[in-house]
């Protein structure tokens, strides 16, 4: 079984929808990342959580909300979704004691219409 | 200027071939410095690892850290089709903090 999994794997949907990506990990990690992928611009961070009282704002975290409801679950959330945030969506996790390797889900490829 | 720059790609290179990998940067207090792996249609994984100026050996894989020139590589040596793959820079001033990726090279290696 994977160590970081992403639900859903796809997901399409229209302007101003209300959409949730969530991200469960195994590995019993503190840490967990919300990263968008574009063409041409890489990664970016959109939150991070170093456990789960703590959230703190990415690069980009305009319209974007999350949640820590458990060590291993942090989902995030377009509250309004807009075309500008379709993109492929990746979850991370670190572990406190060797936060230089971070791991990745498989990514949610999210299509907003 | 965006502050990790990378070659986008795409390269294409034989069998056997040493490939290079590069990124530069702006930002003189990233001292911490990665390579990342991304397969098609799959996270990132990371390859290597490394701090402050140097070299670093792991099998066919060094990465190379110039913080004078702000500039990273990454060589593959013997490359094989497996390596076929996206390659991510990525960096940060604090340990384990606040990574800025670049935008990726896309390599295909051919039989």
């Amino acid at each position: 079984d994977a160590d970081v999994t992403q639900t859903p794997r796809n997901r399409i949907t229209k302007t101003g929808k209300r959409i949730m990506l969530e991200c469960s990990q195994t590995k019993g990690h503190d840490r967990m990342y919300w990263y968008r992928q574009d063409p041409g611009l890489g990664l970016r961070l959109i939150y991070y959580s170093f456990d789960v009282k703590d959230i703190n704002k990415g690069e980009i975290s305009d319209g974007y909300s999350v949640s820590r409801q458990a060590q291993a679950k942090f989902s995030l959330s377009l509250e309004s979704a807009i075309p500008n945030q379709t993109a492929l969506y990746f979850c991370a996790t670190s572990d406190r004691g060797s936060t230089d390797t971070q791991y990745f889900g498989p990514g949610t490829r999210l299509t907003v219409l | 200027q965006k502050e990790v720059e990378q070659d986008p790609g795409p390269l294409s290179v034989p069998e056997g071939a040493i490939v290079s990998l590069n990124c530069t940067y702006s930002n003189s207090a990233f001292q911490y410095f990665m390579w990342y792996r991304q397969y098609s249609r799959k996270g990132p994984e990371l390859l290597m690892y490394t701090y402050s100026s140097g070299n670093k050996e792991d099998g066919r894989f060094t990465a190379q850290v110039d913080k004078s020139s702000k500039y990273i590589s990454l060589f593959i040596r013997d490359s094989q089709p497996s390596d076929s793959a996206t390659y991510l820079c990525a960096m940060s001033e604090n340990y384990g903090q606040n990574f800025v990726f670049g935008p990726g090279t896309r390599l295909s290696v051919l039989p």
